[in-house]
């Protein structure tokens, strides 16, 4: 059973080009969520992706876009690229009318450079 | 609003020792779930342990035990017989009482094992 998978690991882009990131969720989950790890700090939520809607958003400016396919999986879109976009990005999977779990499901994470 | 505090930011321990890693929270939700991951060099975020906030005993995972104090809002990890794989950022973290609620984390702190 494969867990959440990313693609790619790696990335470089200019300043001012768009970037596109992916994420498959973990089998029989049905929400996808994104978080930004800027260097030497914890995960920052960015927004969640149910039933293809945006369910929820944390505290980040609309160059920050997503998308969540039938299939469940889930894009990340960030348009613009600063510098400052520079960090891992980790996509984490879940059930979304399941309550309490014991478990969060995260990627491997892709790095993204911004030069 | 939820909020995770660790104020260790590093930490060395010599190899076999049990070593104890700090953890805050503050939330008013009366339903929630506490986490522990561990994240090597490589990014991917490990889950190591989970506590309900109605959870009476203790979480203990193998060599991870989480000291749980719900009147004092804390959550400590716990890691007997420490070994050099166990260096890594370990991060404390925090989700509403719905499997699809968006994780807070702290700032995390730096584990390093001493042969």
């Amino acid at each position: 059973d494969a867990g959440v998978t990313q693609s790619p690991t790696h990335l470089i882009k200019t300043r001012g080009q768009q970037v596109t990131l992916r994420c498959s969720p973990k089998s029989g989950h049905d929400t996808v969520s994104w978080y930004q790890q800027a260097l030497g700090q914890g995960p920052q939520f960015i927004f969640q992706y149910y039933e293809e809607e945006e369910r929820q958003r944390g505290n980040f400016p609309d160059r920050f876009s997503g998308h969540q396919f039938p299939n469940y999986s889930s894009e990340l879109n960030v348009n613009a690229l600063l510098l400052g976009d520079s960090a891992l990005y980790l996509c984490a999977s879940s059930s979304y009318r399941v309550n309490m779990n014991t478990e969060a499901f995260f990627g491997q994470g892709t790095r993204l450079t911004v030069v | 609003a939820q909020k995770i505090t660790q104020t260790q930011p590093g930490m060395f321990v010599q190899e076999k020792e049990a070593v104890t890693l700090d953890c805050t929270y503050d939330t008013s939700d009366q339903s929630y779930g506490l986490f522990w991951y561990k994240q090597p060099s490589s990014g991917e975020m490990i889950f190591l342990i989970y506590q309900g906030s109605y959870d009476e005993q203790n979480a203990t995972e193998g060599r991870y035990s989480l000291n749980f104090q719900k009147a004092r809002k804390s959550a400590n990890l716990v890691i007997s017989a420490s070994q050099l794989g166990d260096s890594a950022m370990y991060f404390c973290a925090m989700r509403g009482d719905r499997s699809a609620s968006k994780i807070i984390f702290g700032s995390g702190t730096r584990l390093s094992i001493r042969p």
